[in-house]
Parts: structure tokens; sequence; C-alpha cells
């Protein structure tokens, strides 16, 4: 009941494409949906987060789409660029806990 | 700093050896967690702190793992007799408000190779 599935596993688009990663999570609990990205040899870093009272985020070239009665949400990267190719992570909040899901390994070729 | 330091970077120690991992954070941030990153996974939640308080300590694997935060600000995360299954980077991150639901900031991570 606690999981955070992530897919895909991994990715690979062309430059100028879209990138989607899709999470879903089980505990309706939950409040709080960050993205992370996390380079080679470094911590994650924040990318982009939303609470589930909007459906939608967008920040510059990432978004956040969310649907709170599938228990699901996504990530879009737009114009994705090499600099983009990196491993991504959602995660799933709450009062209590916070889980990741395993990742996706994102290869932008040019 | 402007960031969350992890000291050191690397650590290799013999299995039954006992190590320490030092996290410092944002300077202000209240609340301080760590995590394991297993090889090609996401952070297992470990342990969180709020200040001084080890509020949530659920994710420790075993009773060899132990953290502390005395003054509220830098993190020790300590493993005793070291086992090959700890091998792993141990991240840190720090964030201005309290509870799990708000933005972290993660440091570079610790990673721990035990032979």
């Amino acid at each position: 009941q606690q999981q955070v599935k992530q897919s895909p596993q991994s990715l690979i688009v062309q430059k100028g494409g879209i990138s989607i990663i899709n999470c879903a999570y089980e505990n309706t609990a939950f409040d709080y949906f960050p993205w992370y990205q996390q380079f080679p040899g470094k911590g994650p870093a924040l990318l982009i987060a939303i609470r589930p009272d909007v459906s939608e985020k967008k920040e510059g070239r990432f978004t956040i789409s969310f649907n709170k009665s599938a228990k699901q949400f996504s990530l879009h990267i737009m114009d994705s660029q090499p600099g983009d190719s990196a491993t991504y992570f959602c995660a799933a909040s709450g009062n209590d806990k916070v889980i990741f899901g395993p990742g996706t390994s994102l290869s932008v070729i040019p | 700093g402007a960031g969350v330091s992890q000291s050191p970077r690397y650590k290799v120690a013999k299995r039954g050896q006992d190590v320490a991992l030092r996290c410092d954070p944002i300077s202000g941030h209240v609340s301080l967690f760590w995590y394991q990153q297993a090889l090609g996974q996401g952070p297992e939640f470990l342990t969180y702190f709020q200040n001084e308080a080890q509020l949530d300590k659920s994710g420790l694997p075993s009773d060899r793992f132990f953290a502390e935060r005395p003054e509220g600000s830098v993190s020790t995360l300590k493993i005793q007799r070291t086992q090959q299954e700890d091998s792993a980077v141990y991240l840190c991150a720090s964030s201005l408000g309290t509870g799990y639901n708000t933005e972290a900031f993660f440091g570079q991570g610790t990673r721990l190779t035990v032979v």
C-alpha cells in the first residue's frame, strides 16, 4: 500500500522531443508530489512539485499533470535536450512519510 | 555554505567496522532527513529530525544504525559493525519547513562501500 510505481524504467528521446514519465501511488493521504533530477555522482535536485488542489503545474519546459481520482501523476519535459539526460525520480509524501519511485533513466540523443 | 554538505564523499569500510557520516544542512533549515540509495534505486527514507528532535526513525534498517542532531544543525549517521548489505549512497536532505511534504534540498551523498 505504500509503494510509488514509476514507468518507464528507461527512456530514449530525440532532441526536441517530449519526454513523459509516469507515476502512480496508493496512499490517498499523500498531498505533495515532487519530481527530482539526479545526475551521476550527485544528489537529487528538486525540479518541480505539485499539490493535489491543482491538476497541472508548468515551470519552463517541465510540466506535472496530476490525476487525483486515478492516483497518478506524470512529468512532461518539452523540447528535450541532451543536458536533460539524467535519472528522474517521482516522490509522494504526506504527514508521516515520504516515498520515492524507483527512477527513470532518460537519455536524450542529438 | 550555500547547499547541503556531506562528508566524506566516499568511505570504504571493512566488514565489522563502525562508520560515521556527517551532514551539514543549509543554515536555518529546521528539518533534516537521511536516506539510503542503493545502486539503481530511488532513495529510501531512514530518519527525520525536526531541529534536534528525532521524530521518526522508522526507516532505520537495524539497531546498528543510529543518527543524531544534538544542536539542531549538523547531523551524524552512525553505522556500527558494518555489513556488506550496508553498501549504498547515504543522502542527507534539509528543509526550511517542517514535515515530509515540504521542499527538500539534497546533499551529494556519501558512497559507502563495505568490503
